[in-house]
């Protein structure tokens, strides 16, 4: 499978522990690009990468929340001191550097007790 | 001014029959439209997309019309089958080098057989 890969696709979690979360990009993209579905709702954007550097980060993406994209492949979020308002799908999707389209993963659904 | 209205929240549509989703946008900066269509359980993928330098675009079932004045696009789909039930998201791209994708709500199409 040549997709976007995210794992866990499930993660249930008491309120105040981290969680992390990984996204393994199309390998001949080299934008990454994370976002936030809750139920109901549209995807929102949180941040994106362009190789290895962050470029933009939504103002949704508080001091708990950490991206990274070390050697310009994988990308893994992590959330720190959950909170119930943190339950979400957390989706990661790749794409070429131009205007079009975006590849979504399955998605990783977080649920904070 | 980001932000990109979608109507209805959800639509129910009688197998054979033309399901319409419409959406409004604010920001004349947006320079790339596409619809994507999700499964329950799944990421968003992309079902077809229209640029503002043309007003209608056909993929098989799937039309997009785009009013630039009106700063309006709505997807048509045509001869509505129980495998199109889904949730569909029309989206916008923001028009600067991020090519990030606004969200709209969403709407969730249900064809009956």
């Amino acid at each position: 499978d040549t997709g976007v890969s995210q794992d866990p696709r499930h993660k249930i979690t008491k309120r105040g522990q981290n969680v992390t979360f990984r996204c393994d990009p199309i390998s001949e993209h080299n934008r990454l690009y994370w976002y936030r579905q809750t139920l109901g709702q549209g995807p929102e954007f949180l941040t994106y990468f362009q190789n290895e550097a962050q470029l933009e980060k939504s103002r949704l993406l508080s001091d708990r929340f950490s991206a990274e994209r070390p050697k310009g492949s994988f990308s893994t979020l992590e959330i720190q001191r959950t909170e119930q308002g943190d339950s979400a799908m957390y989706l990661c999707a790749s794409s070429f550097p131009s205007p079009g389209e975006l590849f979504f993963g399955e998605g990783s659904r977080l649920t904070v007790l | 001014q980001q932000q990109v209205k979608q109507s209805p929240q959800s639509l129910i549509v009688q197998k054979g029959g033309i399901s319409i989703i419409n959406c409004a946008y604010e920001n004349t900066a947006f320079d790339y439209f596409p619809w994507y269509q999700q499964f329950p359980g799944k990421g968003p993928a992309l079902l077809i997309a229209i640029r503002p330098d043309v007003s209608e675009k056909k993929e098989g079932r799937f039309t997009i019309s785009f009013n630039k004045s009106a700063k309006q696009f709505s997807l048509h789909i045509m001869d509505s089958q129980p495998g199109d039930s889904a949730t569909y998201f029309c989206a916008a791209s923001v028009g600067d080098s991020s090519y990030k994708l606004i969200f709209g709500s969403g709407t969730r199409l249900l064809v009956r057989p």
